[in-house]
């Protein structure tokens, strides 16, 4: 069981917004600003979309943009497109010995 | 560029023990944290270990504990995982990434993975 919770899955039609939830506890997203979301295409290697809890890298698309609130971060998808179609994961700082966890990833599908 | 390149993997007998590498540029390595994350076929990330800046703080995933070693060599630009006793469980593709930070917070650039299968 992952330490981070997220659903197994969304989906959206193509121009709609989707968020995804990502909830954990106080030793973790609620107690540290070190959030971040990753987008994995088929395939590929997970590519960093958000970090720090809502700051987007050089080159990330502002379709996507997220938050924080109490134990729960979230991750929204703005103007869906067909290329979003991918797993996305969250991952959290925590106080734990473990210091970094992840969650148990999210199926975006694109209607 | 931020490349990383992990290598070393590869099918190995339950007990056996393999060498992880990865091999970073386009970035002063000496400046940031290491992570190695896996992940089993068709399943989520897990975070396995990782190593400061310094080499001064380590840490391990419980299931790993006792069994994995990490270790950095800053002079070249390397970072390397130790992986003895293997289990079936360890078949996974072991992602290098580097943090953001010097110490342990969060992964940003990943490589390509490398591939450890373990079967009798």
């Amino acid at each position: 069981q992952s330490a981070l919770t997220q659903p197994a899955s969304v989906s959206g039609s193509p121009g709609q917004s989707i968020t995804i939830s990502c909830t954990g506890t106080s030793s973790d997203i609620g107690g540290y600003n070190y959030v971040s979301w990753y987008q994995q295409l088929p395939g590929k290697a997970p590519k960093l979309l958000i970090s720090d809890v809502s700051n987007r890298p050089s080159g990330v698309s502002n379709r996507f943009s997220a938050s924080k609130s109490g134990n729960t971060a979230s991750l929204t998808i703005s103007g869906l497109q067909a290329e979003d179609e991918a797993d996305y994961y969250c991952s959290s700082y925590t106080s734990n010995i473990t210091p970094v966890v992840f969650g148990g990833g999210t199926r975006l599908t694109v209607l | 560029e931020v490349q990383l390149m992990e290598s070393g993997g590869g099918l190995v007998q339950p007990g056996r023990s393999l060498r992880l590498s990865c091999a970073a540029s386009g970035f002063t390595f000496g400046n940031y944290a290491m992570h190695w994350v896996r992940q089993a076929p068709g399943k989520g990330l897990e975070w396995v270990s990782g190593i400061s800046w310094s080499s001064g703080y380590v840490r391990y995933a419980d299931s790993v504990k006792d069994r994995f070693t990490i270790s950095r060599d800053n002079a070249k630009n390397s970072l390397y995982l130790q992986v003895n006793s293997l289990r079936t469980e360890d078949t996974a593709l072991y992602y290098c990434a580097r943090d953001i930070y010097g110490v342990l917070r969060s992964p940003d650039y990943w490589g390509q993975g490398t591939l450890v299968t373990v079967s009798s």
